[in-house]
């Protein structure tokens, strides 16, 4: 079963524009970690945030993570159109089994 | 960073004959492997969890039978797609897990069934 729900589904925005997804979750969890998926694509690790780190970034990537909301989100500043993909956040919860829990995703297009 | 193929990326096969799929991690060894499904546009759900030498756990409502999966070794599993249907059409997703808990995916299969 899901554990995440993420929000947006679906996000359309001008290159250079930043782009923010949400995530929320519904237990405790050890990490959250994102995901991109390109169209008919494996995924692709982007970030990990422990469930004691409340921000870390990677390159454009800012992801923050607010455990007492249960909410995560993720930031690409100066979106390009190489952007354009979904993007998943996955919760690893140790209740069950440290498996990878992942959300809905949202399906982010940059337009050129 | 840690490999796994998956083979083959594409299949397609008629209604009633049975696919497999093979997962490998080229470079590590795997103490637990995941089957993932994919539908268009939605995301990844979790078939089952393998671990090296003993029976899959699979998730509520995946039926066992239809879905056999074999972890053979350290470093591969298959799944195999038994009397594929049409709606079993899917991208399916395996995961390998290091013994350190680190996870890496495949780059996915894509299952048509005619």
């Amino acid at each position: 079963s899901q554990q995440g729900e993420e929000d947006p589904q679906a996000l359309s925005i001008q290159e250079g524009e930043n782009a923010t997804m949400n995530c929320s979750y519904k237990t405790s969890i050890n990490n959250l970690q994102w995901y991109r998926q390109n169209s008919g694509r494996g995924l692709v690790h982007l970030i990990l945030i422990r469930s004691n780190e409340r921000e870390k970034h990677s390159g454009r990537l800012r992801v923050t993570l607010d455990t007492s909301k249960k909410s995560s989100s993720l930031l690409i500043t100066a979106s390009r159109a190489a952007d354009t993909a979904s993007y998943f956040c996955a919760t690893r919860t140790e209740n069950a089994g440290n498996m990878l829990t992942f959300g809905g995703g949202t399906r982010l297009m940059v337009k050129p | 960073g840690a490999v796994v193929s998956q083979h083959p990326s594409r299949v397609i096969c008629k209604s009633g004959t049975s696919v497999k799929i093979e997962c490998r991690s080229l470079d590590f060894q795997a103490t637990t492997m995941f089957w993932y499904r994919q539908f268009p546009k939605q995301s990844l759900m979790l078939m089952a969890t393998s671990n090296e030498g003993s029976k899959a756990t699979y998730e509520q409502g995946v039926e066992k039978d239809k879905f056999l999966i074999n972890h053979a070794s350290l470093t591969l599993s298959t799944l195999t797609v038994t009397s594929a249907h049409p709606e079993d059409s899917s991208f399916y997703i395996c995961s390998a897990r290091t013994a350190n808990g680190e996870q890496y995916f495949g780059p996915g299969t894509r299952l048509t069934v005619t």
